[in-house]
């Protein structure tokens, strides 16, 4: 069974700094690019980041470049956010999302369970 | 920014059929996807490539697109597929992937 758990949040301070995780498993993770998607509460969703496979490709949205760093480390099944100079905007569930690619399109398959994100002071 | 709007609410009576539209400029260049959201839970991938269902999703949900419009039917509708849905596509680079303002589908 394809399985995405996300660890790491937690309550932080406006300006501080946090590592998200996504450990993956039941598929070849090191084949899949990845993704992360927040929603702050009550809210849409936002898509976050997206990196490549082999983690030579990589976005962000505008909301959060600059400050987020996406990575992973294929031998251990695992995918990052670094989440830095944080603010209360940042206030979310920040899910990570299998992409699934076929040709020039692609979309997000499984979702994980979320992990919630709370910046205050 | 690139946007996708949806309406903010659909409502319908059981067994009846639920449209959903989603609009953006982009969408005649790229695919739209749809993901159905229920309280406390992740979203799920009900609809791909426009109209393409993911195994295990049921046959009542289809999808269709139209220019700068796509759609999400739901035809027999029931109480389970009360929900948030929500389309995502990208710009017309691909490199921005961006999701709709969502749609909250009321049954009666």
């Amino acid at each position: 069974e394809v399985q995405l758990v996300e660890s790491g949040g937690g309550l932080v301070q406006p300006g501080g700094s946090l590592r998200l995780s996504c450990a993956a498993s039941g598929f070849t993770f090191s084949s899949y690019e990845m993704n992360w998607v927040r929603q702050a509460p009550g809210k849409g969703l936002e898509w976050v980041s997206y990196i490549s496979n082999s983690g030579s490709t990589i976005y962000y949205a505008d909301s959060v470049k600059g400050r987020f760093t996406i990575s992973r480390d294929n031998a251990k099944n695992s995918l990052y956010l670094q989440m830095n100079s944080l603010r209360a905007e940042d206030t979310a569930v920040y899910y990570c999302a299998r992409d699934i690619r076929k040709g020039l399109y692609n979309w997000f398959d499984p979702w994980g369970q979320g992990t919630l994100v709370t910046v205050s002071s | 920014s690139y946007e996708l709007t949806q309406p903010p609410s659909v409502s319908v009576s059981p067994g009846q059929t639920a449209r959903i539209t989603c609009s953006g400029d982009a969408l005649p260049k790229q695919y739209a996807y749809w993901y159905q959201q229920k309280p406390g839970q992740a979203p799920v991938l009900v609809m791909y490539k426009d109209s393409e269902r993911p195994s295990g999703i049921p046959e009542r949900f289809s999808g269709s697109s139209s220019g700068t419009t796509v759609t999400l039917t739901i035809s027999g509708v029931q109480a389970e597929d009360e929900a948030d849905y929500y389309c995502q596509s990208a710009d017309s680079s691909g490199t921005l992937y961006v999701f709709g303002t969502g749609t909250k589908v009321t049954v009666l």
